[in-house]
């Protein structure tokens, strides 16, 4: 069964800008959960889609959203782009996320880099 | 709110020797919780979980953690350390009903050969 892909790999953008980054989860799993990893901070959530509804979301700025869409597949978007968003961004799908025995699948990560 | 403490960022140990990483958790309900790894340029893969069954988990490449709610703990170990265990390790918490989970800062382990 293929992993948790991510695209695209790397990207730079420069400060202004807005990015879409894109997630595709495990076939079978419905529940997508994105990350943000960066040396100061570490591993903080962004938010959890399931069944294309937001469940969840950490503590970021209206910059930083997601979608879902009915294959599962997900989205995130930072609009108006700073330097302090660079950063390794992860994408994890579960089954179904409602229980914690359920066990996060991490993709490779989208490393974005702001200029 | 859960939350996990790792203490010293960067631990090295000699090829065969104890790997032990400390992992203490805070939470107000029953916790869950993971250890994960991280090689250079990839994403985060799941070593062992504990789910409330056996406090003493067994995972991947030979690394166990045991779960001490006494002292709200959480520590991994792997009895004899190989150069492939050269990685960033990430304990991380959640609660029942909850997907989020919370990372602790990671502990980015060197083995001496």
């Amino acid at each position: 069964k293929a992993g948790v892909t991510q695209t695209p790999r790397y990207l730079i953008k420069t400060r202004g800008q807005q990015v879409t980054l894109s997630c595709s989860p495990i076939s079978g799993h419905r529940s997508v959960s994105w990350y943000q990893q960066t040396p100061g901070q570490g591993l903080q959530f962004l938010f959890e889609y399931f069944s294309e509804t937001q469940r969840n979301k950490g503590n970021f700025p209206g910059r930083f959203s997601g979608r879902q869409f009915s294959n599962s597949r997900s989205e995130m978007n930072v609009s108006t782009l700073e330097l302090g968003d660079s950063a390794l961004y992860l994408c994890a799908s579960s089954l179904v996320g409602f229980s914690s025995t359920d066990t996060q699948y991490f993709g490779p990560g989208t490393r974005l880099t702001v200029l | 709110a859960q939350s996990v403490t790792q203490l010293g960022s960067h631990v090295s140990v000699s090829e065969g020797a104890l790997v032990l990483l400390r992992c203490n958790y805070s939470s107000s309900v029953p916790p869950y919780l993971f250890w994960y790894v991280q090689y250079p340029n990839q994403g985060l893969q799941l070593l062992l979980k504990y789910t409330s069954a056996a406090t003493l988990v067994k995972g991947i490449n030979g690394f166990e953690a045991e779960f001490k709610k006494s002292e709200t703990s959480f520590h991994l170990t792997k009895p004899s350390a190989h150069m492939s265990d050269a990685a960033e390790y990430f304990c991380a918490v959640t609660a029942d009903g909850n997907n989020r989970l919370a990372f602790g800062k990671g502990n980015q382990v060197v083995v001496i050969p």
